[in-house]
């Protein structure tokens, strides 16, 4: 199994400012992957985030938008950029670990609220 | 395109009644399919998924590819099975995981 933590749990942002997501997996895991939850919706993938190359982004999400770094294989953060209440979500990073691949573990979530 | 449908947003039942959380599915290949949970202040984590066939916490969850179909049963409801339920898809020997927009299961004493 992995067990993933983020970082920070919440925080509450203003408009036109960044923040950073960190996300730490306490194993080495094949695949990493940034979800957004808004409130009362389901997950939506975001991004793969690729060790070493750029992250795989789905329909209507961005690279200048939503950056994604993965330095090695078991850390990953994700920046939202030029925030708008309308990026006012909880994200989650998720991982599939190299012993039961078909399984996904997620982190806590970041509730972001952006004023 | 690839996509999971949950109809129901609220399911209630009473403690000890049977319960089925629906779960459509649209995929032209094998999908993968599971069932994750979230109870309340925790994180999501997996249910079960189809291939295993086997049956967590008394929930069992039958693949029908003719209907297109993976519901999640229980005969008897427990008050500790409230939680959001989210039925999955990944398709076969991909990475990626799409997610219906779950239903929220509220078992009454």
């Amino acid at each position: 199994s992995a067990v993933i933590s983020q970082k920070p749990s919440r925080d509450i942002c203003q408009r036109g400012t960044s923040l950073t997501i960190q996300c730490q997996v306490d194993s080495q895991v094949t695949m990493m992957f940034w979800y957004r939850q808004q409130p009362g919706q389901s997950l939506t993938l975001i991004a793969t985030a690729n060790q070493g190359s750029e992250a795989t982004y789905e329909s209507g999400f961005v690279i200048d938008k939503f950056p994604i770094s993965r330095p090695n294989l078991t850390f990953s953060t994700l920046t939202v950029s030029n925030m708008s209440p309308e990026d006012s979500s909880i994200y989650l990073c998720s991982a599939r670990g190299v012993d039961n691949s078909y399984e996904q573990y997620f982190g806590p979530g970041t509730r972001l609220t952006v004023t | 395109a690839q996509r999971v449908t949950q109809p129901e947003k609220l399911l209630s039942v009473f403690k000890g009644a049977p319960v089925e959380l629906k779960c459509n599915y649209s995929y032209s290949g094998s999908p993968e399919l599971f069932w994750y949970v979230q109870y309340s202040r925790q994180r999501l984590q997996l249910l079960l998924r189809h291939i295993s066939r086997e049956s967590i916490k008394g929930f069992t969850a039958d693949l029908n590819k003719g209907e297109t179909s993976f519901h999640l049963k229980k005969p008897f409801a427990q008050e500790e099975d409230s939680a959001m339920y989210y039925c999955a898809l990944r398709h076969g020997g991909g990475f990626k995981t799409i997610f219906g927009a779950g239903t929220r299961l509220f078992v009454k004493a």
